[in-house]
């Protein structure tokens, strides 16, 4: 079973559009994050939920919006896309969000705004 | 805040060679440290950690030690072989409840040749 899942795995879209990218964890885990991960391999945390609530929201555009409906899920909204967008994000989770926990990370969407 | 340097890539060694990356960290306190790998084309995975001074994280014949004068937590593996061609990612988190984020180095590719 995979642990950290994420859909779509690629994702092409023209400027402009809305998209949205799924997390789902199947660990128990209480805390989910979203980080982005540039042309260079470059990793910077987005978002972090713990319980569905939202913890960190690093500096981030407003066009960029996660939803977390439950513990087990943590879903990425982008509206009105850029080329700068184009990236690969990773969702990950960890049990409680402490500093030594490790964090599981899913397989990447990569996203490409033309 | 918190940062953490590697070595820029990429590394390039023959089979059986002696593997370095060297990590460097800025934070306050006792962080946690990381290390994770990241296979062509996958997500992010544990490979090592140490969460606190002096403790040697090891794993599949890598080791790390965190050295707490040094702010060092480097990576190293006695013969490489062609499957740890990857990108490793040198983090740190702050310990205890409530940290919910790595921070990352700028990831080091490995490639290893027969």
């Amino acid at each position: 079973d995979t642990a950290v899942s994420q859909t779509p795995k690629y994702l092409v879209t023209q400027m402009g559009n809305d998209k949205s990218i799924k997390c789902e964890q199947n660990l128990g885990h209480d805390t989910m994050y979203w980080y982005k991960q540039d042309s260079k391999k470059f990793l910077k945390i987005m978002f972090s939920y713990n319980n569905k609530e939202l913890i960190i929201n690093e500096t981030v555009p407003n066009r960029f919006s996660p939803k977390s409906p439950d513990k087990a899920h943590l879903n990425l909204h982008i509206n009105s896309l850029e080329l700068g967008d184009s990236a690969v994000y990773f969702c990950a989770s960890s049990q409680d969000g402490a500093g030594e926990e490790t964090q599981y990370f899913g397989p990447g969407t990569r996203l490409l705004v033309l | 805040g918190n940062s953490v340097t590697q070595m820029e890539g990429p590394v390039t060694l023959s089979e059986e060679a002696f593997l370095t990356i060297n990590c460097t960290y800025t934070a306050t306190g006792y962080p946690s440290l990381f290390w994770y790998v990241q296979y062509p084309g996958e997500g992010l995975q544990l490979l090592l950690k140490a969460t606190k001074a002096d403790d040697k994280g090891s794993n599949k014949g890598f080791e790390a030690t965190y050295r707490k004068e040094t702010t060092s937590f480097h990576l190293e593996k006695g013969s490489v072989q062609v499957s740890d061609s990857a990108v490793y990612f040198c983090a740190l988190s702050p310990s205890g409840a409530g940290s919910y984020q790595l921070t990352f180095g700028k990831g080091t590719k490995l490639s290893v040749i027969p």
